[in-house]
């Protein structure tokens, strides 16, 4: 059963550190996509890649948040220095083309303190 | 603007009884229009997505959406809803030209109550 994974699930830190998160999309999906979730907000894009090169991140804050894929098999989120405000819970999305449905993995809980 | 809304921030159902969830949505081009849920603490799942063809579309779980284009809706409905039915729901459209790239609505809180 594919599965995208995510880790770590849970991640508490303090304010200033940096935080990665890590990703791995079902094998032969070449779109990942990266969401923020939190209660206020709904759910947002941060990013996304096809085949690797990024397509899309005006979702997310530059001066802070960065995402890459060094290779198809894991895509990295990270957030360096990491805010309060940043607490939510962090989503990847694996997709095989444009029109191809997405699949979620089962996020990361990000707590800044 | 392509965008898609879910007029209801919760339903409320009793169990037993059928289940409607809005969406409606507006895009450039054919939409491409999905629906998926979430479970408390868990990641999205999906549950179906219309792309051509029957405007009826089945899905997981025994749910179903109909596509009404004059409308602008996609609606997800069950017969008769469950007590484990009870979620958060999103509706999406997969933004026009935009590498696959899809639009959330809001999300819309289902109870169902034994």
């Amino acid at each position: 059963d594919a599965r995208v994974t995510q880790t770590p699930r849970h991640k508490v830190t303090e304010m200033g550190q940096e935080v990665t998160m890590r990703c791995q999309p079902i094998l032969g999906h070449n779109t990942v996509f990266w969401y923020r979730q939190t209660m206020m907000q709904g759910l947002e894009l941060l990013a996304y890649f096809r085949n690797r090169a990024p397509l899309d991140d005006s979702g997310m804050p530059k001066d802070r948040f960065s995402a890459e894929m060094p290779d198809a098999t894991l895509a990295t989120l990270k957030i360096q220095p990491s805010e309060p405000r940043d607490s939510a819970v962090y989503f990847c999305a694996s997709g095989a083309g444009q029109g191809e449905t997405q699949y979620f993995g089962p996020g990361t809980r990000l707590l800044v303190l | 603007a392509q965008s898609v809304a879910q007029p209801e921030d919760q339903v409320n159902v009793a169990e037993g009884n059928p289940l409607t969830v809005k969406c409606t949505y507006s895009v450039s081009g054919n939409p491409y229009l999905f629906w998926y849920v979430q479970y408390p603490n868990r990641g999205l799942q999906f549950l179906l997505k219309y792309i051509t063809g029957d405007n009826l579309v089945k899905g997981s779980y025994g749910f179903e959406a109909e596509f009404n284009k004059s409308q602008t809706s996609f609606h997800l409905k069950k017969p008769s809803a469950l007590v484990s039915d009870s979620a958060l729901y999103f509706c999406a459209v997969r933004a026009y030209n935009q590498g696959g790239k899809l639009i959330f609505g809001q999300g819309t809180e289902l109870s169902v109550k034994p």
